[in-house]
């Protein structure tokens, strides 16, 4: 079946670097990609809408230029947490979209910030 | 806006049926989800069920889907403690856009 992959899973990084997360379609060419922030003990809130070839659409409250989505085929999104600070410490998670309107999700990745 | 909603916490003994509701509010919803999360991990598709369909079942588990009143229930059958984790219910109104509820932690006693 579909399957789409995050790396890295876990992440620890200083306070004031930047991390890239990566998800990949492994099977099938997803032209749209989400991404999504989970904090402990809460739903998944999406923060953008990745576009193969264009900018991402970045939902309400969502610091664009904190958080860089690059989507540049059509099998793989990037999210770049920019000059990243403790309250970023998160589970940030990806999905794409399959035929038939399935979505699937990756495995996820843990962002902590130190 | 949209808006989905479920109850926060379930507790079952283990070899009972499970039901978890929720409720949404966008009908133009086309599709509704349950996802499962285990601890640490990350969401594991369930079932799905087209908002055409008031029913489907698959193995173990029942989703049942009034679209009059905007509900949406999974069933588990024979719960297990396996079965303990987080559920959420998501719609979709295509284009794979998916808003989630809160989830809700489902605790199985044996």
């Amino acid at each position: 079946g579909a399957v789409v992959s995050q790396h890295p899973s876990w992440v620890i990084c200083k306070s004031g670097t930047s991390v890239k997360i990566e998800c990949r379609s492994l099977d099938f060419q997803a032209t749209t990609m989400f991404w999504y922030r989970q904090f402990p003990k809460q739903s998944l809130m999406l923060m953008a809408t990745s576009n193969e070839g264009s900018k991402a659409t970045y939902e309400q409250g969502v610091e664009k230029d904190k958080f860089l989505i690059n989507h540049a085929s059509l099998t793989l999104s990037t999210l770049t947490v920019t000059s990243a600070h403790p309250e970023d410490s998160s589970f940030y998670i990806c999905s794409a979209g399959h035929s038939g309107n399935t979505i699937y999700f990756g495995e996820g990745s843990w962002l902590t910030v130190v | 806006g949209e808006d989905v909603e479920q109850s926060l916490f379930l507790s079952v003994r283990e070899g009972d049926s499970s039901v978890i509701n929720c409720t949404y509010t966008d009908s133009s919803s086309t599709y509704l989800y349950w996802y499962k999360q285990e601890p640490g991990a990350g969401l594991q598709l369930l079932t799905y069920i087209f908002s055409n369909m008031d029913m489907k079942q698959d193995q173990r588990l029942t989703v049942l889907l009034n679209k009059k009143d905007k509900h949406l229930s999974l069933r588990i059958a024979d719960t297990q403690t396996g079965d303990s984790a987080i559920y959420f219910c998501a719609e979709s109104t295509g284009g794979f856009k998916t808003i989630f509820g809160a989830g809700t932690r489902l605790f199985v006693k044996a």
